[in-house]
């Protein structure tokens, strides 16, 4: 099991440059969860997909920020016309149940820099 | 909404102490509370869990206990070791909301010989 991956682990993109952030979940996973992790705010909710269609997505600024799970193998996270206020650790997450209490699994983050 | 609090930003220890890293939440539903552990360029790690007011729930040394009447959710440890600096968040879930997570800022925890 090689956990959630998250592709690129690094990426820096120009000023008004689009960002594209990819996720494997756990195999056998149904939930996927993208959060952003900064300094300043913390760990913040962005967006949650079960069996691939949105659950919740009360976390993601309206505009710029879109969230894909084409297939129940990938997830991808796009920002368009990235600003430095948008550079951020970017974490994917999985889970198997629905219940509350049960666990997620993140990835190890991709680390979103804009020159 | 839900929210939660961790009044430590960071907590600096030498090896053997005991610690404890404060964690409080709001909300008006039945909550699940979670301790998760970062350490350094790694994913975030789930160590404790619970929703059973005033049981303690153990892992790895660490140990919590969900106060409901206080809404508070505290790690503690008797004994840090060196391999347990790291970054501690508090999160919050409820049924209503599936498996979302609202997250406490965080607590640096540094431990040194």
């Amino acid at each position: 099991n090689a956990g959630v991956i998250q592709t690129p682990r690094h990426k820096v993109t120009g000023k008004g440059q689009e960002a594209t952030l990819w996720c494997e979940p756990i195999s056998g996973h149904s939930a996927v969860f993208w959060y952003r992790q900064t300094i300043v705010q913390g760990l913040e909710f962005l967006t949650y997909f079960r069996n691939q269609a949105p659950i919740d997505d009360s976390g993601m600024p309206k505009e710029r920020f879109s969230a894909q799970m084409p297939n129940q193998s990938h997830s991808t996270l796009k920002i368009q016309s990235t600003q430095p206020q948008d550079s951020a650790v970017y974490l994917c997450a999985s889970s198997s149940g629905q219940g509350a209490n049960t666990e997620v699994f993140f990835g190890k983050g991709t680390r979103l820099t804009v020159v | 909404g839900d929210s939660v609090t961790q009044t430590e930003g960071l907590v600096t220890l030498t090896k053997g102490l005991p610690v404890m890293l404060n964690c409080t939440y709001q909300t008006t539903y039945s909550p699940f509370l979670f301790w998760y552990v970062q350490h350094l360029n790694e994913a975030p790690k789930l160590l404790l869990k619970s929703s059973t007011d005033n049981k303690r729930t153990e892992h790895q040394g660490f140990y919590a206990t969900l106060h409901k009447s206080s809404s508070s959710f505290h790690l503690q440890k008797s004994s840090v070791q060196l391999s347990d600096s790291a970054l501690y968040f508090c999160a919050l879930s409820r049924a209503s909301s599936g498996q979302k997570l609202v997250f406490g800022q965080g607590t640096i925890l540094k431990v040194y010989l």
